[in-house]
């Protein structure tokens, strides 16, 4: 089973900051938090990661609970190219375990 | 670097045949992970090759099998295909710690 809880979908206006959440309360202390987006049935892109702290890139921006128990991606001036479903996904440290994705957060991006 | 590449990209197949598809991972890359992502599901995880071994099952049945190369592409074979098999069916390589990459998928149809 999937290791995140996330809303099935959510709707953002464009150029607005898209806030998608991601619960993922039975992390362990060594388990990063990644966030993937599929675009119509392309391959999954990735996007950003963290373990503890607040991560930025060039996508987008990574909020992380202090208890580490869940997580808020942002993308802070959403397009209409922004529509795709997004994963949260808790990556394991240990190289012999499986990596679940769950069903993911549907964003329709508003015009 | 040409990214993870899967061949072909479509195919449509009947029930009860066999087939076979292909995987070239990410320069550098030495894991290779498959998953298989039903119309609107979330990609589901087949297995996992590293070192040329078999190391993580996802729930499949004995039909789906791999194999990895010294080179570190990857084949996915499953036999006497059902309709359920119809999906999209990713590769996605990493190096052990670092962030997965996914192909662009093939579209497998059985008729």
């Amino acid at each position: 089973d999937a290791k995140t809880t996330q809303p099935p979908s959510m709707d953002c206006a464009e150029g607005r900051a898209a806030n998608l959440p991601c619960n993922h309360s039975t992390i362990s202390g060594n388990e990063y938090v990644y966030w993937y987006r599929q675009i119509h049935s392309q391959g999954p892109q990735y996007i950003i990661h963290g373990l503890k702290n607040n991560e930025t890139n060039e996508m987008a921006s990574l909020i992380i609970t202090e208890d580490r128990k869940s997580s808020t991606l942002i993308l802070p001036h959403a397009t209409l190219r922004d529509t795709a479903v997004y994963y949260c996904i808790v990556r394991p440290t240990n190289r012999d375990d499986k990596i679940i994705f769950g069903k993911g957060t549907r964003l329709h991006i508003l015009p | 670097d040409a990214g993870v590449t899967q061949s072909p990209t479509h195919l449509i197949k009947t029930r009860g045949q066999q087939v076979t598809l292909r995987c070239s991972p990410k320069s550098g890359h030495d894991t290779v992970s498959w998953y298989q992502q039903a119309l609107g599901q979330g990609p589901q995880f087949i297995f996992q090759y590293y070192e040329e071994e078999e190391r993580q099952r996802g729930n499949f049945p004995d039909r789906f099998s791999g194999h990895q190369f010294p080179n570190y592409s990857s084949e996915l074979n499953v036999n006497a295909l059902l309709l359920g098999d119809s999906a999209l069916y990713l590769c996605a390589s990493s190096l052990w710690d670092r962030y997965m990459y996914f192909g662009p998928g093939t579209r497998l149809t059985v008729t």
